[in-house]
C-alpha cells in the first residue's frame, strides 16, 4: 500500500508553540501535500511539496521532503488555537495519478 | 465559485431506502471523486471521474452506484446499505492538468439504521 503513515497520531501544545507532524509513505512519488481538517469537516489543501523538492514555505508552515528516507514533515510555527485540526499528508504515485492516497493523520491540539 | 457543494449535509436512512447524494462545483474541474471517512480514519477513495467517465473503482460493493451527469455534478446513489456504511461521505474535485490538488466538499454525514 502506498499509504502514508503519520506520526504522531495526536500532538497537544501550547499557543505558540510549534508543532511539528511526520509522515511516511512506501512508493515512489509524484508529489506529496498536506491537508487540514477541521472536525467532521471537509480537507484543505495546504501545501505540496514535488518530489525534486527539498523544503517549502508558505506562512507559518514549513514542509521537508526526504525522499530517501520517503518521510516528510510539516512544522506549524506560533501556533494558534484556531490550528486545532486534524492534518493529514496525501501522495500522488511517480508517474502521475488521480489516485491520492491519505495517510493516518495527526489530531493537533492547540491549547490557549 | 471556488467551492464544492454537497447536499445533503445529514442524511439518515433505512437499510431498505434508496438516497442520493448530490456534489457541484463550478471551476471548471475535469475530475470528480468520492471518498468514504469513518470517524477518526483517513478518507477512503471510492471512486473517480475523469471527463465525466469512471475512472477508478476502488472494488466499491454495488450497493453505492456513481453518478456523473456532466462535468459540473456528481451523484453517488445509496441503495440497501448496511449500517456499517454510515460514515462522513465527501466530494472532491481536481483539474486534470498539474498537480492533483483535491478541493473538497464539507461532506454528507450518512447514518444507516
Amino acid at each position: 500500500s502506498q499509504q502514508g503513515e503519520e506520526d504522531p497520531q495526536a500532538l497537544s501544545i501550547q499557543e505558540g508553540e510549534n508543532a511539528t507532524m511526520n509522515c511516511s509513505y512506501k512508493t515512489s512519488i509524484n508529489n506529496l501535500q498536506w491537508y487540514r481538517q477541521n472536525s467532521g469537516r471537509g480537507l484543505v489543501h495546504l501545501i505540496l511539496i514535488r518530489s525534486n523538492e527539498r523544503e517549502k514555505h508558505s506562512g507559518r508552515l514549513r514542509v521537508t521532503l526526504d525522499t530517501s528516507k520517503k518521510s516528510s514533515s510539516l512544522l506549524i510555527t506560533a501556533s494558534r488555537a484556531a490550528d486545532t485540526a486534524s492534518y493529514f499528508c496525501a501522495t500522488e504515485a511517480q508517474g502521475g495519478s488521480e489516485k491520492l492516497v491519505f495517510g493516518k493523520g495527526t489530531k493537533l491540539t492547540v491549547n490557549p | 465559485d471556488t467551492e464544492v457543494t454537497q447536499t445533503p449535509k445529514h442524511l439518515v436512512m433505512g437499510m431498505t431506502n434508496k438516497k442520493s447524494l448530490k456534489c457541484e462545483q463550478h471551476m471548471g474541474h475535469r475530475a470528480m471523486y468520492w471518498y468514504k471517512q469513518k470517524a477518526k480514519k483517513p478518507p477512503e477513495l471510492m471512486f473517480v471521474y475523469s471527463y465525466e467517465k469512471l475512472s477508478i473503482n476502488e472494488s466499491v460493493p454495488s450497493r453505492f452506484s456513481p453518478e456523473c451527469p456532466n462535468s459540473s455534478l456528481l451523484n453517488l446513489h445509496l441503495h440497501a446499505l448496511q449500517p456499517e456504511d454510515s460514515a462522513l461521505y465527501l466530494c472532491a474535485s481536481s483539474h486534470l492538468t498539474g498537480a492533483n490538488v483535491l478541493t473538497f466538499g464539507a461532506g454528507s454525514r450518512l447514518t444507516v439504521l
